[in-house]
């Protein structure tokens, strides 16, 4: 059965930094590209960041290029955001994703599997 | 950049009827559009790809159809657990709007 569960969410002040997991098991994890994508309370969904299989391809929202890092650990089957800099409007469920493309990174792409999302609270 | 336009937004629909979901892009996407089905407090589910393809486990009773700019779900006969949010999600190049804003099927 598949599995992806993240952690690390939380609440952050504006300005500062917080860091996002996602353990994947119950398939061949570096067979697949990863995503985080996220939605705002009472939203709709917002593409965030892309990493292919290896790491080798890296896609960020214009939204977060520059703010957030996008990593992946093939020997310990696990996706992390790097997010720093935060804002309000950062606000929202981050779900871990998965691609059903191994190299689908540089922009959204059709996702199987989806975690149970991580809330990200940005308030002073 | 791509913008995806869904409509109706809300649809209110009972047991039984067809209902009918599109999904318009701002500029061809060819057949790059993925559908979802999203309930209260849970991840969205893939049910569609490729415009048309429908995922393992999904039932019959949704379809997908389109391409180039225009695309619809459908589903044949509407049941109780169908009443959720739908997304469309275009997948044919990055854009900050890659998901349509959501369709909520109610109960009528």
């Amino acid at each position: 059965e598949v599995q992806l569960v993240e952690s690390g969410g939380g609440l952050v002040q504006p300005g500062r930094s917080l860091r996002l997991s996602c353990a994947a098991s119950g398939f061949t994890f570096d067979d697949y590209a990863m995503h985080w994508v996220r939605q705002a309370p009472g939203k709709g969904l917002e593409w965030v960041s892309g990493i292919s299989w290896n790491s080798g391809s890296i896609g960020y929202a214009d939204s977060v290029k520059g703010r957030f890092t996008i990593s992946r650990d093939n020997a310990k089957t696990s996706l992390y955001l790097q997010m720093s800099g935060l804002r309000a409007e950062d606000m929202a469920l981050y779900y871990c994703a998965k691609a059903t493309s191994a190299y689908c990174s540089s922009k959204s792409c059709p996702y199987d599997y989806w975690g149970q999302g991580t809330l990200v609270t940005v308030s002073s | 950049d791509i913008q995806m336009t869904q409509s109706p937004s809300t649809l209110s629909a009972s047991v039984g009827d067809r209902v009918t979901i599109s999904c318009r892009a701002s500029q061809s996407i060819s057949n790059w559009l993925a559908w979802y089905q999203q309930k209260p407090g849970k991840a969205p589910k893939l049910l569609i790809d490729k415009a048309s393809s429908l995922k393992s486990g999904v039932p019959s009773r949704f379809s997908g159809s389109g391409s180039g700019t225009d695309f619809t779900l459908s589903i044949s006969s509407l049941q109780p657990d169908d009443f959720a949010t739908y997304y469309c999600q275009q997948y044919s190049t990055y854009s900050p709007w890659a998901f349509g804003q959501g369709t909520k099927v109610e109960i009528k």
